[in-house]
């Protein structure tokens, strides 16, 4: 089973700067079957870039997600209020069975 | 517009059972595979199980041979049966769709709380 680890746990920014997440994988993972989500308190997750790079409909274009094999980043290009959650990486593997990473949660500094 | 909506959970004692629906519309349940998705009180997310097309299931390991997935294409309905509950499967468990073709889940229900609890 491929296991994903995001980093850092919490990021600590400011609104207007650059947030930069990571989702390594523990063996190589297809970048069509990587996927980043968004979610907020009490609410359910939300797609925002699928097959590593490609955003999801109505997803804002300061999101962006890049990598390949193990390695993965989601980048949020300048925060906005809204953006403060916590961030899944999601893989799917070929055992047709599907892993989150443990997320990472972006806090207003 | 397609739309989940859960239902069914609850409180159940540790080794009890319950059944999960998620009711679609604006999505044909048999069209496409449907997943559940948990999350334990301020935990991260947790893959549970799918069904495809075809009427193929798979399970996380976790919850392999207590809970079985089914749908009923007459009701549109996609469920999840929950059997020897434990009080580590205490959850919210969301039903998921990929209904663009994106290989992820682009469209989730809200939610149905199960607690298992003595």
């Amino acid at each position: 089973e491929i296991v994903l680890t995001q980093s850092p746990g919490t990021l600590s920014l400011s609104p207007g700067e650059r947030a930069t997440l990571s989702c390594r994988a523990s063996q190589s993972v297809s970048s069509s079957y990587l996927a980043w989500y968004q979610q907020k308190p009490g609410q359910a997750p939300r797609l925002l870039i699928y097959g590593a790079s490609s955003r999801a409909t109505g997803i804002p274009d300061r999101f962006s997600g890049s990598g390949s094999g193990t390695d993965f980043t989601l980048t949020i290009s300048r925060l906005e209020p809204e953006d403060f959650a916590v961030y899944y990486c999601q893989q799917y593997g070929s055992s047709r069975r599907w892993t989150f990473g443990q997320g990472t949660k972006v806090e207003i500094k | 517009e397609v739309q989940l909506v859960e239902s069914g959970g609850g409180l159940v004692q540790p080794g009890g059972s319950l059944r999960l629906s998620c009711a679609a519309s604006g999505f044909t349940v048999s069209s496409n595979y449907m997943s559940w998705v948990r999350q334990a009180p301020g935990k991260g997310l947790e893959w549970v199980s799918v069904i495809y097309s075809g009427g193929s299931t798979y399970y996380a390991d976790s919850v392999k041979g207590r809970f079985t997935i089914s749908r009923d294409n007459s009701k549109n309905t996609l469920y999840l049966q929950m059997n020897s509950l434990r009080a580590e499967d205490t959850a919210v468990y969301y039903c998921a769709i990929d209904s663009s073709g994106y290989d992820a889940f682009d469209i989730w229900g809200q939610g149905t709380m199960v607690t298992v609890s003595s």
